[in-house]
């Protein structure tokens, strides 16, 4: 089993749709999580950190569930500029991440 | 707004030569990454770096690949003898504390030939 799985789409949504990506981690042990963002090519970019009170950054919610060991990440108001790939990120303890494969989002006209 | 820089962006060898990929993190930072992303795959952890020692290592990071602090700036990633299969996107990354969200590097394509 993959220690982060994440659908890897694509999503393809209207400008201004709400989507939302979810992720599972196989590590109980996984201490802390965070959204990434990737766009072709590039480096990763750090999205969020998510914490298990949920947390907010603009039009994007983060959620961590430890009990389904489930991440969740919510688009508001997508705009064109959002079109990336989301990579769900687990750190289990020192200094490694974990990354998904990534889901990939398209905001279409 | 500080950032990672890494050099060369692209760097095409013989399988078997040695590649030296440079990178200087952030000047306050502390903790030291390389990644690598084969095309079409996943991030993936090759080694950590703290205090001038690896502080860990995965099974990918074998003897064939090394890393160095040579001064208060430069931390270098070595490949001593490159094979075909570690043509990749090698990215740098560094962190103030290590359970913060780390900057990258844009990044070093490396492709073996």
């Amino acid at each position: 089993r993959k220690e982060v799985e994440q659908d890897p789409g694509p999503f393809n949504v209207p400008e201004g749709a709400t989507v939302a990506f979810n992720c599972t981690y196989s590590n109980s042990a996984s201490q802390s999580f965070f959204w990434y963002r990737q766009d072709c090519r590039k480096e990763p970019k750090l999205l969020m950190s998510v914490y298990s009170s949920g947390n907010e950054d603009g039009r994007f919610t983060a959620q961590l569930n430890r009990a389904s060991q489930y991440i969740s990440l919510l688009i508001r108001d997508s705009k064109l500029s959002d079109s990336a790939t989301y990579l769900c990120v687990a750190r289990k303890g020192g200094n490694k991440l974990t990354f998904g494969t990534g889901t990939q989002l398209k905001v279409e006209l | 707004e500080p950032e990672v820089t890494q050099t060369p962006s692209h760097q095409v060898t013989q399988m078997g030569q040695e590649v030296i990929l440079r990178c200087v993190p952030i000047s306050n930072h502390l903790y030291f990454y390389w990644y690598r992303q084969i095309l079409g795959q996943k991030v993936e952890f090759l080694v950590s770096f703290y205090n001038n020692e690896i502080s860990e290592k995965s099974e990918i990071f074998d003897d064939q690949f090394s890393v160095e602090r040579p001064d208060g700036s430069n931390f270098t990633l070595k490949i001593r003898s490159t094979k075909l299969e570690d043509s990749a996107m090698y990215f740098c990354a560094s962190s103030e504390h290590d359970s913060y969200g780390y900057t990258f590097g844009s990044g070093t394509r490396l492709t073996v030939v």
